[in-house]
This record gives structure tokens, C-alpha cells and sequence, in this order.
């Protein structure tokens, strides 16, 4: 059974820290690691990662893929109000279960001003 | 405007009793999924159709029930064999090669 597991659950900050989210995976014909971010209703796309480490920078947040030891981190510099959400990691599996997702439980970041 | 449409958002039901969620698509997408969110437990994937005519059972498959009679649609039947169905119901779509999923808005389901 395919399995991801983020930690911590739940983070609180104040504005103006930098976060790290881990990721941890354990799976069958991995794909890629997808990053999301849910603030209220519909999860939106953040990352996507195929290749063991390389970093992909969006202005405050970068993420980074080490698919030796299977796991990923999301890093959220100067974080802000707007930056509080709960965090989804995914691993994609290929073969016949293509395209399909498993997630893991998320983390609540909540950031203070 | 583009995108993917969950109806209803908010949904009351009496224990018993069979409850559908819609979910229609026009981003011409060729997959579409259905995963329900409970606190601590992130997002977990009841059924999926990777084409029209054609689903796969996901993790929790047990209670529900889907049809893909159309690529823009992948209604998601809550049968009254599913034990604990409060919960929030994510609706996605990806194209057919995988990676990216979107999102509709979701559905959020009480039974009393």
C-alpha cells in the first residue's frame, strides 16, 4: 500500500520566520511529488517534482525532491498572514494506476502578524 | 468560464438515505477523481476515471458509487452502506498522462 506521510500535523509561526514541511513516501512506481496548498475550500497547485534534487523557487517558497532517501521539503521563507493554509503533499504512482495521487494527512501552517 | 463545478456545496441528509454529488468539468480534461478530506486525514481517493465509460475504486471505494457516462461529468452516489459519509468531498481532473490535479470547490455532506 502505497503511503505518504508529512510532518509536523501543525506549525504556528510569526510573520517574517522561514518553515520547513518534510515529506516522507513509501511507494510503487513513483512518478512525481506534488505540492499543495488548501486555504479554505480547493487545494491549488504549488510544485511539482520529478528529479532528485533540483530546487523549484516560487518567490517565498522552494521545494526540493531527494528520491534516495524518499522524501521532499516545502521551505517558506519570511512567512506572511496569507502564507497560513494546510500543506498537501502527494506522490503521483505510474503503471496501471496512472495519474493517480496519494496524499498525505497535511500540515497546518498558521502564521501570527 | 472555465473550470470545474461541485454542486451542491452544502448538503444535510438524513441517515438512510442515498445523497449524489455533482461534478462537471469544461476543461476538457480526460481524468477525473473523487476524494474526500476528513480532519488529520488529508485527502483520500474513493473512485477514478482515467476515460468515459471506464472507473477504477480508489482507497475507500466501500459506500459509494460513480457513473462516467460523459467526459464532463463523474457523479459520486453516497449510498446508504457508507458508514461515516459526513465529510468534505474534493472533485479533481487531470489530463490522461497524469501530474497536475485540479480542483473544484468541494461538497461538504452532514448527515444527521
Amino acid at each position: 500500500e502505497d503511503k505518504v506521510v508529512q510532518s509536523p500535523l501543525s506549525l504556528v509561526v510569526h510573520e517574517g520566520d522561514t518553515v520547513t514541511l518534510n515529506c516522507s513516501y513509501e511507494v510503487t512506481n513513483f512518478r512525481s511529488l506534488l505540492w499543495y496548498k488548501q486555504e479554505k475550500k480547493a487545494p491549488t497547485f504549488l510544485f511539482m517534482l520529478t528529479s532528485s534534487g533540483i530546487e523549484k523557487k516560487s518567490g517565498r517558497l522552494s521545494s526540493i525532491l531527494d528520491k534516495k532517501e524518499l522524501f521532499s521539503i516545502l521551505n517558506i521563507t519570511a512567512t506572511q498572514t496569507g502564507d497560513s493554509a494546510v500543506y498537501l503533499c502527494a506522490v503521483e504512482t505510474g503503471g496501471t494506476s496512472y495519474g493517480k495521487l496519494t496524499f498525505g494527512q497535511g500540515t497546518i501552517l498558521t502564521v501570527h502578524p | 468560464d472555465g473550470g470545474i463545478t461541485q454542486s451542491p456545496k452544502y448538503l444535510f441528509r438524513k441517515e438512510g438515505q442515498n445523497v449524489t454529488l455533482s461534478c462537471e468539468q469544461n476543461l476538457n480534461h480526460d481524468a477525473m477523481y473523487w476524494y474526500r478530506q476528513d480532519p488529520g486525514q488529508g485527502l483520500r481517493l474513493i473512485y477514478y476515471s482515467q476515460i468515459v465509460n471506464d472507473f477504477q475504486k480508489g482507497d475507500i471505494a466501500e459506500g459509494y458509487s460513480v457513473s462516467r457516462e460523459k467526459k464532463e461529468s463523474f457523479p459520486l452516489t453516497v449510498t446508504s452502506a457508507q458508514k461515516n459519509p459526513t465529510a468534505f468531498y474534493l472533485c479533481a481532473t487531470s489530463w490522461a498522462r497524469g501530474g497536475e490535479l485540479f480542483f473544484g470547490e468541494g461538497s461538504r455532506l452532514t448527515v444527521l
